[in-house]
């Protein structure tokens, strides 16, 4: 069975400070891993995704995300926070070994807050 | 336009109501999902299909039932509407590779 976790609820940061949002998973096998943004009164969009490959990811917007089989780990980084940053942030996984549907799960959600 | 339309943006309704919710598509994807949005529960799968001819039930599936009209139409009814079913409604739509979902703008519905 596939699972992620999205262990804090909410994360503030100062604009201008790194920001990290953190994401943990579990799969039986090499995951598909997936970071979502939802600003207010929209639906998600796509940020970035890992395949395979380069462990650091690059995405959308200046976000990137490294991928850390040993800590099976796929945290949400920027170098530079920005107030437009401020929305809730959503990682998914998808295990290829699971076989049938392949549909990722979604974690709970962390809530972002840049601080001017 | 967009490339994943959900219509209605909002509706209240009563409880026992027959209620439908509509999603349409341009990506030109065969794959279409209705996902459920409840504050710190995150996203929920409802139904999902791969195809017109396929239809499946997701993790939440009770009170709720799914027409697949096209490959770019696919609804989502609450037969008879109950208060618990108060929520955020999201279509997405994916091809068959491993590149991400495509989300509708969602549908916030109020059941009261």
């Amino acid at each position: 069975a596939q699972s992620v976790a999205q262990p804090e609820d909410q994360v503030n940061v100062a604009e201008g400070n790194p920001l990290t949002v953190k994401c943990t998973y579990s799969v039986s096998g090499n995951p598909y891993l997936f970071w979502y943004v939802q600003y207010p009164n929209r639906g998600l969009q796509f940020l970035l995704k890992y395949i395979t490959g380069d462990n650091l990811v690059k995405g959308s917007y200046g976000f990137e995300a490294e991928f850390n089989k040993s800590q099976t780990s796929f945290h949400l980084k920027k170098p530079s926070a920005l107030v437009s940053d401020s929305a809730l942030y959503f990682c998914a996984v998808r295990d290829p070994a699971s076989g049938g549907s392949y549909i990722p799960t979604f974690g709970r959600g962390t809530s972002l807050i840049v601080h001017p | 336009d967009a490339d994943v339309t959900q219509t209605p943006r909002n509706r209240i309704t009563k409880t026992g109501k027959r209620i439908m919710l509509e999603c349409s598509q341009t990506k030109g994807h065969d794959r279409m999902y209705w996902y459920r949005q409840d504050p710190g529960l995150g996203l929920r799968l409802i139904y999902y299909s791969f195809d017109v001819k396929d239809i499946n039930k997701g993790e939440i599936s009770d009170g709720y039932s799914v027409s697949r009209q096209a490959q770019a139409k696919f609804s989502l009814s609450l037969e008879s509407a109950i208060p618990n079913q108060t929520a955020l409604y999201f279509c997405a739509t994916s091809d068959i590779g491993v590149k991400g979902y495509t989300f509708g703008s969602g549908t916030r519905l109020t059941v009261v």
